[in-house]
């Protein structure tokens, strides 16, 4: 079966520093993957998705940035947080076009 | 352009009545529809789906969702709500041809004994 692993579970960074959260899928090959944010009391905001190892897909200009090294490998950065950034990153994998099925989430707060 | 709205941002109800949550859609086309729940802090679980055929889904926990076509809207039901169901909902349009989910700002539910 399909497992989807996010790490960390919560990171507290000051503003200014870098942010590196690392998504895995295990069990498939060349899903589709998805980054996204949920800010307190708001919905999802898809930030990024990628089709394929190298292809990213940015949905919203902001201060980060996605990569898809390896194919079950989903990294989110930015070289400098702002107080902004903080939320929960969700990552979610899919078996294209179909229904996405989400990790248990990084909690990031910027202080 | 997609959007999916959730009227109701907070709902109270009693262990063992009834749930309706409610979820509107503005598409061009017969949508892929989605309801997810998430329980604090933790990602989110389908709860069901709804791709064509039957307009009536079940999905796990008990719960299902009607798609009505001329009212644009994917409801989700539950006939005895238990206490263990306390948790934030999602309804979720899938954007065509960009393997993109739109979700509506949720809907949070609280159980009372």
């Amino acid at each position: 079966s399909q497992t989807i692993h996010q790490w960390p579970a919560t990171l507290v960074q000051p503003v200014g520093s870098p942010l590196s959260l690392e998504c895995t899928v295990e069990g498939t090959s060349n899903p589709n993957l998805y980054w996204y944010r949920q800010a307190a009391g708001r919905g999802l905001q898809l930030l990024f998705y990628s089709v394929g190892i190298g292809q990213i897909s940015s949905e919203v200009p902001q201060n980060l940035s996605a990569s898809r090294p390896q194919d079950r490998q989903f990294i989110l950065s930015s070289k400098k947080l702002l107080l902004s950034d903080s939320g929960f990153y969700l990552c979610a994998w899919s078996p294209h076009r179909e229904t996405q099925y989400f990790g248990p989430g990084t909690r990031l707060l910027v202080l | 352009a997609q959007s999916v709205t959730q009227p109701d941002i907070h709902i109270t109800v009693s262990e063992g009545a009834s749930l309706e949550l409610r979820c509107n859609y503005s598409y061009g086309a017969t949508p892929y529809l989605f309801w997810y729940v998430q329980s604090p802090g933790q990602g989110l679980q389908l709860l069901l789906k709804y791709f064509s055929g039957d307009t009536l889904v079940q999905g796990i926990k008990g719960f299902e969702a009607e798609f009505k076509r001329s009212q644009s809207s994917f409801n989700l039901r539950k006939p005895s709500v238990h206490w263990s169901d306390a948790a934030e909902y999602f309804c979720a349009v899938e954007k065509t041809g960009a393997n993109n989910l739109f979700f509506g700002t949720g809907t949070r539910l609280t159980v009372i004994p």
